[in-house]
């Protein structure tokens, strides 16, 4: 089984700065189509999680385009340009490459 | 709109099992492509993704707990439920449906939270 894994595991950033957080997966997640099923969710207290990213870089309708969500093969980066005080919560990548498919164990962004 | 909904017990006993359902609606998940998860969470822990079933009816479980686990699809009441047999209180947590795949998974229900207790 693939398992993810993301660092740091806690961010605290002042607003108006960059956030950046890492993921890693124990094998390639490139598909045999040859596409990568990489995505980042974010989860608000109290919220399901929400999909930001699919595909490693392609932004989910409606999400600003201050995320943006890079890498290949097994080494893949979220960014926030310009953290605001909403996006506070707990970010998960994900695998849908092969199954059984896999969250990372999430990092959580908070405010300074 | 695109909307999904769980449902199931909210208290179950050890070794009982336990049978979510998810109402969906806004589209048919006998459309190419479509699939439905089951994905649980425990209170401060990562979501965990459990099972899936396709358009085509194929099947896919978490390694851990495929012999405990049946998921099923009734196209004709946008339904998917999903079995969890001989429960245990690890199994507490909130459970969600989501709708997706390889575009991530794009819409969730809120989530009906179970807890396994005698």
């Amino acid at each position: 089984d693939i398992v993810m894994t993301q660092t740091p595991l806690s961010s605290p950033v002042t607003l108006g700065q960059p956030a950046s957080i890492s993921c890693r997966s124990s094998e390639s997640l490139v598909h045999s189509d040859g596409k990568t099923y990489l995505s980042w969710l974010q989860q608000r207290p109290g919220q399901p999680p929400r999909l930001l990213i699919y595909k490693i870089s392609n932004r989910f309708s409606g999400v600003p385009d201050r995320f943006s969500g890079s890498g290949a093969g097994t080494d893949f980066t979220l960014k926030i340009s310009r953290v605001e005080a909403e996006d506070v919560g707990v970010y998960y990548c994900m695998q849908t490459t092969q199954f059984p498919l896999a969250f990372g164990q999430g990092t959580k962004l908070e405010i300074k | 709109q695109v909307t999904l909904r769980e449902s199931g017990p909210a208290l179950v006993k050890p070794t009982q099992t336990l049978t979510l359902t998810c109402t969906f609606s806004g589209f048919s998940l006998s459309t190419t492509g479509m699939c439905l998860s089951w994905i649980r969470q425990s209170p401060g822990k990562a979501p965990e993704w459990l099972a899936l079933v396709d358009w085509e009816d194929d099947k896919n479980y978490r390694t851990s707990l495929k012999t405990r686990l049946t998921i099923s699809k009734d196209t004709s009441k946008n339904q998917v439920v999903l079995t969890m047999t001989n429960v245990d209180p690890v199994d507490t947590g909130t459970y969600y449906c989501a709708r997706g795949l390889w575009a991530g998974m794009d819409v969730w229900g809120q989530g009906t939270t179970v807890t396994v207790s005698s």
